[in-house]
């Protein structure tokens, strides 16, 4: 089994809102990512958690913070978003931070 | 010069042809190579992961990679309508986890 599933598929919130991303996983994968992807753009990463610690932070504004709460899941909470940050956003994880990346089918973001 | 190159295409093939799509890097270091396919609004999905120089193949799938030139490929044979999507090359860059990825070259396969 392969399969990072996402929580919720479409999201719109307004600039004011505070919303949260989800992510799962149960492949026993130890390191798990955030990414963010743009039209007709290749996904840019945002976060790396690695053993359920944060080891990189692509310099993301604070308006995202992540959250992993054990080694299967993975948060994105959202707050006081841009309309530029309306986006595609991905989960992935994989078994060490240099192997394979699985991703999740995403989490289509709109900032009104 | 980036550290990955993907010609974005788009590229068009009528079904049943062989698809050729090519990446260059610049990093020697890098060690491991994938290939995603995306369509369109859903999430990367991993086709191939190699690590070594030499041909890999599952299916209809081929990947190849040549360190030396510092070059890999992913070949289609008996392309389906179904493959339209973009396809992506990535490394990941050291230990660090940081996926370097190509533009992507957007396919279409006509019937």
């Amino acid at each position: 089994d392969t399969e990072v599933t996402q929580t919720p598929k479409h999201l719109v919130m307004g600039m004011t809102n505070k919303k949260s991303l989800k992510c799962e996983q149960h492949m026993g994968h130890r390191a798990m990512y955030w990414y963010k992807q743009k039209a007709k753009k290749p996904p840019e990463l945002m976060f790396v958690y690695s053993y359920e610690k944060l080891s990189i932070n692509e310099s993301v504004p604070s308006r995202f913070s992540p959250e992993c709460p054990n080694s299967s899941l993975l948060n994105l909470h959202l707050h006081a978003l841009q309309p530029e940050d309306s986006a595609l956003y991905l989960c992935a994880s994989s078994q060490a931070k240099e192997t394979a990346q699985y991703f999740g089918p995403g989490t289509r973001l709109t900032v009104l | 010069q980036k550290e990955v190159e993907q010609d974005p295409g788009p590229l068009s093939v009528p079904e049943g042809a062989i698809v050729s799509l090519n990446c260059t890097y610049s990093n020697s270091a890098f060690q491991y190579f994938m290939w995603y396919r995306q369509y369109s609004r859903k999430g990367p999905e991993l086709l191939m992961y190699t690590y070594s120089s030499g041909n890999k193949e599952d299916g209809r799938f081929t990947a190849q990679v040549d360190k030396s030139s510092k070059y890999i490929s992913l070949f289609i044979r008996d392309s389906q309508p179904s493959d339209s999507a973009t396809y992506l090359c990535a490394m990941p860059k050291g230990s660090q986890g940081n996926l370097i990825f190509g533009k992507g070259t957007k396919l279409s396969v006509k019937p």
